[in-house]
């Protein structure tokens, strides 16, 4: 079975760092695009990054660029996103997830359980 | 940036009925949509891709449809499972945005 357990969630400071971590099993992970996905306590869904398979095309959305970091390690089927000058507003649930059909268009098929991020 | 509205943010509907939602999106973005629903305290879970294609395991009542601008979300006979929180994803363009979320309850 297909999964992506997610790691790193914490309670930090404002202004702190946090690296959050994906762990990728059962499919070819490189060969796949990656997404964070976030929600802040009681809210919606709001898209945070995606990376394609092989790393080449990253994209950010304008409340965390700059900020956060996105990246993968295909040799260990991991993926990562580092988190710098945390804020408040950066508190939620962090999902990981995968993109259906190898690329961005098709929305995401798999997801993790998410990782608490406490700001 | 594109901006997704969902219509309505709450609904509330009884056992076999046939609901629709309304995601309509601030420019074009050809068939690139995706609906999830999500379950309270559950990560969301993909139900349609490019607008109108059901996701595998997906039970055939739901379905999609729309191009461009507007699309919409059908449940053809609401199941007890099916109340929960549906959202809209363009995947069209950067940033790929979701619309606020449309709230199903029973009545």
């Amino acid at each position: 079975e297909i999964q992506l357990l997610e790691s790193g969630g914490d309670l930090v400071q404002p202004g702190g760092s946090l690296r959050l971590s994906c762990a990728a099993s059962e499919f070819t992970f490189n060969t796949f695009a990656m997404n964070w996905v976030r929600q802040a306590p009681g809210k919606g869904l709001e898209w945070v990054s995606s990376i394609s398979g092989g790393g080449g095309r990253i994209d950010y959305a304008d409340s965390v660029r700059g900020r956060f970091t996105i990246s993968r390690d295909n040799s260990k089927n991991t993926l990562y996103l580092q988190m710098n000058s945390l804020r408040v507003d950066d508190t939620g649930l962090y999902y990981c997830a995968k993109s259906a059909l190898g690329t961005f268009y098709y929305g995401m098929d798999v997801w993790g359980q998410g990782t608490t991020v406490t700001v | 940036d594109i901006q997704l509205t969902q219509s309505p943010s709450f609904l509330s509907a009884s056992v076999g009925d046939r609901v629709t939602i309304t995601c309509r999106a601030s420019q074009g973005i050809n068939s690139y949509l995706a609906w999830y629903q999500q379950q309270p305290g559950k990560a969301p879970k993909l139900l349609i891709y490019a607008a109108s294609s059901l996701q595998s395991g997906v039970p055939s009542r739901f379905s999609g449809s729309g191009s461009g601008t507007e699309f919409t979300l059908t449940i053809s006979s609401l199941q007890p499972e099916d109340f929960a929180t549906y959202y809209c994803q363009q995947l069209n363009s950067y940033p790929h945005s979701f619309g606020q979320g449309t709230k199903l309850e029973i009545k």
